[in-house]
């Protein structure tokens, strides 16, 4: 289950279940949102986006689901393999000039064999 | 492609000295380059927006006069922390937006920092 403490919120899975990792995010007029899985050490990699005028966008084991009325957004991982173990980060763009991003707090997802 | 190179990957300094991070987009050209900082089991976050040829954009608390940004080509961007101390040691991360993309940013694979 999730645990919200000091530490950086976990999940723990066993290998092959379904995980639904959450994000809340904070301008509602940000317009287009990424999910990041981040490595131990390592920069975040791109997972899946959506733009703020869709509700889910599937990929081949993930999909992302996008609520504006609450402003909330998930990640769902599909059958969760030992490799998909890392940190996962939400992210808004808040568009305009720079369009920069804003990062969520993140969510650590440990898959127990 | 796109992909993004940090050098070094990582330093160990001095207290007092400066140290600079490279960050390069090796296969394409970035008119924007964005530097953030990450303290362990906390986010990204961001630091200031570089744009090549013009001044860097800080984010508010962030010392313009310790985090030296240059960004002098559409490939190559820097950040130079001076004077650095214990407190500034973290994970420095770039990413790279591609001069044809609004939305995209793609992550260099960071520089761990650590001031003695």
């Amino acid at each position: 289950g999730e645990s919200v403490g000091l530490h950086l919120p976990t999940l723990s899975v066993q290998e092959g279940d379904n995980s639904i990792i959450n994000c809340a995010y904070s301008n509602s007029a940000s317009d287009y949102f990424i999910w990041y899985k981040q490595e131990s050490g390592k920069g975040p990699q791109f997972i899946i986006d959506i733009r703020s005028n869709m509700d889910k966008r599937q990929g081949q084991r993930v999909a992302v689901l996008l609520n504006k009325t609450v402003k909330h957004l998930s990640l769902q991982i599909a059958a969760t393999q030992p490799g998909d173990s890392a940190v996962y980060f939400c992210a808004e763009s808040l568009g305009g000039a720079t369009n920069k991003l804003i990062f969520g707090t993140g969510t650590l997802l440990a898959v127990q064999p | 492609g796109a992909v993004v190179s940090q050098h070094p990957s990582w330093v160990i300094c001095k207290s007092g000295t400066s140290v600079k991070i490279e960050c390069r987009s090796l296969d394409f050209q970035a008119t924007t380059m964005f530097w953030y900082r990450q303290f362990p089991k906390q986010s990204l976050m961001l630091m200031a927006t570089s744009n090549e040829g013009s001044k860097a954009t800080y984010e508010q608390g962030v010392e313009k006069d310790k985090f030296l940004i240059n960004h002098a080509s559409l490939t190559l961007s820097t950040l130079t922390v001076t004077s650095a101390h214990p407190e500034d040691s973290s994970f420095y991360i770039c990413s790279a937006r591609p001069k044809s993309s609004y939305n995209e940013q793609f992550f260099g694979p960071g520089t761990r920092l650590t001031v003695l």
